[in-house]
């Protein structure tokens, strides 16, 4: 079965800096699709950003920008010039591919982000 | 707002009671998902349907059971509750494409008390 292990409970940062969420994966596939999930204050689950693992180009999204290293089932987030709304809960997940109509996300158990002014 | 929509937001009931949660998927969308979030922790998957038919049961328990409609809708039962059922519950929907991501509703809170 996959897993999905987030090992930073908590972390914190300065307004404009820069900071990185760690997240790995245990899957014996080839083939998948790794996210990334923001949870504020107010439950709402919103993507951040999403990678397929067959491409090798780390996916981007404005200030948001991933990591991906497939050999070593690493999948980090890196925040930059952090802001105050992305105080939140993030989620890395992940979704096998090749399985059509069954195509549940396995979560970590997340990552809380402080934004400190 | 997501297009995914879940009623209601938060419901309050007593232990061995029975409640009914359901989920409207964003337009044009055939699945649907059924997630567990208890305080402070991860999302656990309960339950997938897929154009009406059941296609993935993750950790559901056998007190609670879901379906959905022709009209796409799904509605999530939850009966004989328990304390440790109070949880935030959500819905998600996806068209089923490769690498669609899904999308949330805004959840339901359950408190048993």
């Amino acid at each position: 079965a996959q897993t999905v292990t987030q090992s930073q409970p908590e972390m914190s940062v300065q307004e404009a800096e820069t900071v990185t969420l760690s997240c790995t994966y245990d899957t014996s596939e080839s083939d998948y699709y790794l996210f990334w999930y923001k949870q504020p204050p107010s439950r709402q689950m919103i993507l951040v950003i999403r990678q397929e693992a067959y491409k090798q180009q780390n996916a981007t999204e404005n200030r948001f920008s991933v990591n991906f290293q497939k050999a070593a089932k690493s999948f980090s987030l890196k925040i930059s010039d952090s802001q105050l709304g992305d105080a939140a809960m993030y989620f890395c997940a992940y979704r096998r591919s090749l399985d059509f109509g069954n195509e549940k996300l396995t979560f970590g158990t997340g990552t809380r982000l402080t934004i400190i002014p | 707002d997501s297009g995914v929509t879940q009623t209601p937001k938060h419901l309050i009931t007593a232990t061995g009671q029975r409640v009914t949660l359901r989920c409207s998927p964003r337009s044009g969308d055939l699945s649907v998902y059924w997630y567990q979030q208890s305080l402070d922790q991860g999302l656990q998957f309960l339950i997938q349907y897929y154009n009406g038919e059941e296609r993935a049961k993750g950790n559901i328990l056998e007190r609670f059971s879901a379906q959905q409609f022709p009209d796409l809708h799904s509605e999530l039962n939850l009966s004989s509750l328990e304390l440790g059922d109070s949880a935030l519950y959500f819905c998600a929907s996806s068209a089923a494409l490769w690498g669609a991501g899904y999308t949330f509703g805004s959840g339901t809170r359950l408190t048993v008390v």
